[in-house]
């Protein structure tokens, strides 16, 4: 368990839906990003958010937002879903700037819309 | 703007051979972080290591090694006797270290290890 949870495992949903992603951070951590990995794309950051606010922001559609909370957990709306939205989603954290480590991963929440 | 280069995409090896994988960064920051995860099937991201730009020290843990080439930009990462158990895809990454915040990692395109019993 790397501390960093990520709900549902596990989302399969028709094109067109809508879908919310949960990640809860490793406990201390302020900093909570999250990252698509596709085959086609591979491993891209989409967005980050320290302490409540958004810090960075990197390829995410207009139709993806975000919002941390102030127990410091995150969520990931995926609107108007299509076929090329299928892809694995990564939550991530970390601590303070200076963090003695890497980024802790959750383990995934993989998505297929059909 | 940040690029990862994994030149390798797929190496196959036989168990015990070593195997080096490749990771090549650019970059106009002078400060940075520069790290590899390892994917296994099960398909988490496992922290391998990071290593800061200012620190070119080379670094070796167990059967695992790291060749941090600032010269180069090259971060390259030594499995010595390889294993059936290290078959994953590696991602070598890089982020910024500027005091802003901003932390978002830029992968590369992984590198798939098959080791072969």
């Amino acid at each position: 368990d790397s501390g960093v949870t990520q709900t549902p495992k596990h989302l399969i949903t028709a094109t067109g839906q809508r879908v919310t992603l949960r990640c809860s951070p490793r406990s201390g951590d302020l900093s909570v990003y999250w990252y698509q990995q596709s085959l086609d794309q591979g491993l891209q950051f989409l967005i980050q958010y320290y302490n409540g606010e958004e810090r960075a922001k990197g390829n995410i559609l207009e139709r993806f937002s975000a919002q941390q909370f102030p127990d410091l957990h995150s969520e990931l709306n995926l609107s108007s879903l299509e076929l090329g939205d299928s892809a694995l989603y990564f939550c991530a954290s970390s601590g303070t700037f200076d963090f003695g480590g890497g980024y802790t991963f959750g383990s995934g929440t993989r998505l297929t819309v059909v | 703007a940040q690029k990862v280069t994994q030149a390798q995409t797929e190496i196959s090896v036989v168990e015990k051979e070593d195997v080096t994988l490749d990771c090549v960064y650019e970059t106009r920051d002078t400060t940075y972080y520069l790290f590899w995860y390892k994917q296994p099937p099960s398909g988490e991201l496992v922290f391998l290591i990071r290593r800061n730009s200012f620190d070119e020290q080379n670094e070796i843990s167990g059967r695992y090694s790291w060749n941090f080439q600032k010269s180069t930009s090259s971060f390259n990462f030594t499995i010595t006797a390889s294993q059936v158990v290290d078959s994953a895809v590696y991602f070598c990454a890089l982020s910024e270290a500027r005091d802003t915040g901003r932390r978002a990692l830029t992968f590369g395109s992984g590198t798939r290890l098959q080791v072969q019993p």
